[in-house]
């Protein structure tokens, strides 16, 4: 079947980096993708892995391992307001839609 | 969030009911979704269009049916409500269904949905 895991929960504290990693199961599929949501919000996209390797958007990169089955997302010089859930997400060679890691609550403290 | 809107935000409904929730998008994507999400859980897939006159059944279909007549519009409809339909209801949509940084899913604000 399609899986992907998360951890549930990881604290950091404010101007530390934190890593999130997802391992997943899947037959095939076109890349790993990455969102964000805040409590009471909408999923809005931060970073996409088509390949192998480390791609970087401003504090927040992404990395995926397709020998591994496994992907990270990397947060640097975490503030406050990246308090919020981090998703990790693929797209199977089957169907063009999304399939969703349970998700990563991420608490930055001061 | 700019180019998807779903309607109604919030809605309580007795079991039994039914209800349609409408997802409307300007963006002219081909490919539209409607997720659900439960506490503590991420998305899961519930119906999804390749393009308008089109459906498809995701990973949690039972209990739902959509519609796509128009381009513009997807609606999710619940024809007899149960409480394990409570949950917060998500639209996507995306231009050509291949995601990638250039084609992320674009999500709507959601539709937070109560059955007693």
């Amino acid at each position: 079947g399609q899986s992907l895991e998360q951890p549930s929960e990881v604290t950091a504290v404010e101007g530390a980096i934190v890593q999130i990693n997802c391992t997943y199961q899947t037959s095939g599929f076109y890349g790993l993708s990455w969102y964000q949501q805040h409590d009471g919000g909408a999923p809005t996209f931060l970073s996409y892995n088509g390949l192998d390797g480390l791609e970087e958007t401003g504090r927040f990169s992404s990395f995926l391992s397709r020998s591994d089955s496994y992907g990270y997302l990397l947060l640097q010089e975490l503030q406050m307001k990246d308090s919020a859930s981090y998703f990790c997400a693929f797209e199977d060679t089957g169907r063009r839609a999304l399939t969703f890691g349970s998700g990563t609550r991420l608490q930055v403290q001061p | 969030n700019a180019g998807v809107t779903q309607t109604p935000k919030f809605r309580v409904l007795k079991t039994g009911q039914s209800m349609t929730l409408l997802c409307a998008q300007d963006m002219n994507h081909e490919y539209m979704y409607w997720y659900r999400q439960d506490p503590g859980m991420g998305l899961r897939l519930i119906h999804y269009s390749v393009g308008e006159g089109t459906t498809a059944k995701g990973e949690v279909p039972d209990g739902y049916n959509v519609s796509r007549l128009k381009k513009q519009n997807f609606l999710l409809g619940l024809e007899s409500a149960a409480p394990s339909q409570t949950s917060v209801y998500f639209c996507a949509t995306n231009p050509y269904g291949r995601t990638d940084s250039n084609q992320p899913q674009h999500f709507g604000d959601g539709t937070r949905l109560s059955i007693l």
